[in-house]
């Protein structure tokens, strides 16, 4: 059964330091999102990603936060200069069509800012 | 504004009896709700959804049942096993163009053997 990816599984960083999150999403795949849980909290929306630009954000995905699609399987999430408040669970999740199409989720990153 | 919640942070249940899960929504406009399975260490895993159009939706195992009047929702998880332990969100999304998915806070299903 395809599924999402996500590398690495664990990432650890200084203060200050940029990082890159990957993420392979479902092959036919159009629609790409960007996911993170705080330890204990619930799973909160980043951004979505159509037709190599962004469709929709949220507030905490701010100037700090990038995507990408660098190629046709890979999708990235950069952090320009991490805080320690960016220590958090990253989903990546990928759906065949907008809105109402199933969202399918990665194992996710585990991020820690130290 | 949109709202996506749970009754219960946590739920006991003895192996083979089933589970109900609960959650409320406030906002009007939602038109999507889906179930995800968290369990410990992994990312959600979609369990069934329900469009707004239906009130009840049967899977293997699983039922979602959708109160539009009272902006309610529910998981009944029948024959509970050991592996359905875990956190289930109850999450929304809405038609429209929207395309993120708002989770709620979660409820941590526990399966006593």
């Amino acid at each position: 059964e395809p599924e999402v990816t996500q590398t690495p599984s664990h990432q650890v960083t200084q203060m200050g330091q940029e990082v890159i999150l990957r993420c392979v999403p479902i092959s036919n795949h159009l629609y790409f999102y960007w996911y993170r849980q705080i330890l204990g909290q619930k799973v909160e929306f980043l951004v979505s990603f159509y037709n190599n630009e962004i469709s929709e954000k949220s507030e905490i995905f701010d100037d700090q936060f990038s995507v990408e699609r660098p190629d046709g399987s890979n999708f990235t999430l950069k952090i320009r200069s991490t805080k320690l408040e960016d220590s958090a669970m990253y989903f990546c999740a990928s759906s065949g069509g907008p809105g109402t199409d199933t969202q399918y989720f990665g194992p996710g990153t585990r991020l820690t800012v130290l | 504004g949109e709202s996506v919640g749970l009754h219960l942070p946590t739920l006991s249940v003895q192996e083979g009896d089933n589970s109900i899960i609960n959650c409320a929504y406030s906002n009007s406009a939602s038109d999507y709700f889906i179930w995800y399975k968290q369990e410990s260490g992994k990312g959600p895993q979609f369990i069934i959804d329900i469009r707004s159009n239906m009130d009840k939706r049967q899977g293997q195992r699983v039922t979602v049942l959708l109160n539009k009047t009272v902006k309610h929702l529910s998981l009944q998880i029948a024959a509970t096993q050991p592996g359905d332990s875990a956190v289930y969100f109850c999450a929304e999304n809405r038609a429209g163009g929207y395309q993120k998915v708002t989770f709620g806070t979660g409820t941590k299903l526990q399966v006593i053997p």
